[in-house]
């Protein structure tokens, strides 16, 4: 079965520094996919970064980027110069399956706060 | 564009009675799935459908059900309350299977309480 292991339940940052977010996952699949989402105290979970198993490069977007290294199976999400409105938890995800049946399995997240 | 709307926002329900929760997916997305979010068990995985069919089920009992109409709106369905059913109920909609140019689009969920 697929799992995704989230071992920060809380972290803390600074504004303006960096901070990166762990991520660890196990499936046997060849071909997956992993997502970062957001999820504000409102409720709403927000896209923050793909990346396949099969991506040669790092996937970056804006002040997101993902640290993917396959052979240990873990992808960190970087968050460059951190703002007050990223306090939010944050959710790894892996999508699995075959074809047809692909779901997402989620970690338990990570509670991130951005101090001024 | 429109995102994915959830209602109600908001729900109180006794023990024993059953629920109905409503989502309307992003405009031109054919899948909608529904997620359970609790502090203990986090996001599981409820069911999926996909064009009006139910795609792809997580590991729930029997009393949660779901739907999908001819213009990809989804219902579920809850019966006969536990107060453990007390949860954030999300629903995402995209356009197939989650990709990098498919990810999920969440709503901003329905809180139930069961009492």
């Amino acid at each position: 079965a697929q799992k995704i292991t989230q071992t920060q339940p809380g972290m803390f940052v600074q504004e303006k520094e960096a901070v990166t977010l762990d991520c660890t996952y196990d499936t046997s699949d060849p071909s997956y996919g992993l997502f970062w989402y957001k999820q504000p105290s409102s409720g709403e979970m927000i896209f923050l970064i793909y990346q396949g198993s099969y991506d040669q490069q790092n996937a970056t977007e804006g002040r997101y980027s993902l640290n993917f290294q396959k052979a240990r199976k873990s992808a960190n999400l970087v968050i460059s110069a951190s703002q007050l409105g990223d306090s939010a938890m944050y959710f790894c995800a892996i999508r699995t399956g075959p074809g047809g049946s692909e779901k997402l399995v989620f970690g338990k997240g990570t509670k991130l706060t951005v101090n001024p | 564009k429109a995102g994915v709307t959830q209602t109600p926002r908001y729900l109180i329900k006794t023990r024993g009675q059953q629920v109905t929760l409503s989502c309307s997916p992003i405009s031109g997305h054919r899948s909608v799935s529904w997620y359970q979010q609790t502090p203990g068990q986090g996001l599981q995985f409820l069911f999926e459908y996909f064009s009006e069919t139910q795609r792809n089920k997580g590991n729930f009992p029997g009393r949660f059900s779901g739907r999908q109409f001819s213009n990809s709106r989804s219902e579920m369905n809850v019966s006969t309350l536990e107060l453990g059913d007390s949860a954030l109920y999300l629903c995402a909609s995209s356009w197939d299977i989650p990709t990098e140019n498919s990810p999920l689009h969440f709503g901003n969920g329905t809180r139930l309480t069961v009492t």
